[in-house]
C-alpha cells in the first residue's frame, strides 16, 4: 500500500520569506500523481499544485513550486514571498494513475506566517 | 457552479442514533469518495465508488454504509453513532484519470462536522 509521510508537523516563516515543506512517499508504481492541498481554518480543501510522475519538469504555480525527486520519492513544496493568507494546514497526497485510484494523504504540516 | 455539495454542514448526534450525510456532485464524475478527518490529522478514506452501483471499502469503513444509485449522489450512512465517529467528513469526486488529460485531483465538498455525545 502507498504511504505518504510529512515529517514536519509544524513550520513557521516570516512574512515575505521562503519556506519549504517536506513530503516523502512510498510506492512501487511508476505512473502516479502527487498533490499539495491547502486547508485554511475554513477547512475547505484547496488544491495548491499537482505533479504528474512522468513529467521531469517541476510544477510551478505562481509563488508555489515543487521539487520532485522521483528516484528518492520526495516531493517538497516551496512557498516564496510568504503571505499571511498562506497560513494553513498543508497536506501532501498521492494518487495512482491506474487501477487503484484512491487519494492517500500525509498527516499534514501546519504553517504559521509571522508578520 | 455548485461542484460537490454536502449536507448538513453541522450535526450533533446522541450515542446510538443514526443519520445520513448527503453528497451530490454536478460534474458528471465517475469517482466519488468519503473521507473523515480527525482533529489535527490527515484524511482517511471511508468508502469510495467508481460508478453507479459500485462501492468499495477504504481504510476505516466500520460503522458506516454507502450506496451509489446515481452518478450524482453518494450518501454516507452512520448506524448506531459512537463518540469515535466524531469527526469532519469530506465528500469528494473526480473523473477517470486513465487516457485523459485530466490532472488527477479530487474535488472536495466543504465538509460536515459531526459530533456524537
Amino acid at each position: 500500500a502507498q504511504t505518504v509521510t510529512q515529517s514536519q508537523p509544524e513550520m513557521s516563516v516570516q512574512e515575505a520569506e521562503t519556506v519549504t515543506l517536506s513530503c516523502t512517499y512510498d510506492t512501487s508504481e511508476s505512473d502516479y500523481y502527487l498533490f499539495w492541498y491547502k486547508q485554511p481554518p475554513s477547512r475547505q480543501m484547496i488544491l495548491v499544485i499537482r505533479q504528474e510522475a512522468y513529467k521531469q519538469q517541476n510544477a510551478t504555480e505562481n509563488r508555489f513550486s515543487v521539487n520532485f525527486q522521483k528516484a528518492a520519492k520526495s516531493f517538497s513544496l516551496k512557498i516564496s514571498d510568504s503571505q499571511l493568507g498562506d497560513a494553513a494546514m498543508y497536506f501532501c497526497a498521492y494518487r495512482s494513475a491506474r487501477g487503484n485510484e484512491k487519494l492517500t494523504f500525509g498527516t499534514g504540516t501546519r504553517l504559521t506566517i509571522i508578520p | 457552479n455548485a461542484g460537490v455539495t454536502q449536507t448538513p454542514k453541522f450535526r450533533i448526534l446522541k450515542i446510538g442514533q443514526s443519520m445520513t450525510l448527503q453528497c451530490t456532485q454536478d460534474m458528471n464524475h465517475n469517482y466519488m469518495y468519503w473521507y473523515r478527518q480527525d482533529p489535527g490529522m490527515g484524511l482517511k478514506l471511508i468508502y469510495y465508488s467508481v460508478g453507479a452501483g459500485i462501492t468499495d471499502k477504504g481504510e476505516v469503513p466500520n460503522g458506516y454504509n454507502v450506496s451509489r444509485s446515481t452518478t450524482e449522489d453518494f450518501p454516507l450512512r452512520l448506524e448506531l453513532a459512537a463518540p469515535s465517529q466524531t469527526s469532519v467528513y469530506f465528500c469528494a469526486s473526480s473523473p477517470r484519470t486513465g487516457g485523459t488529460s485530466f490532472g488527477g485531483e479530487l474535488f472536495f465538498g466543504e465538509g460536515s462536522r459531526l459530533t456524537v455525545l
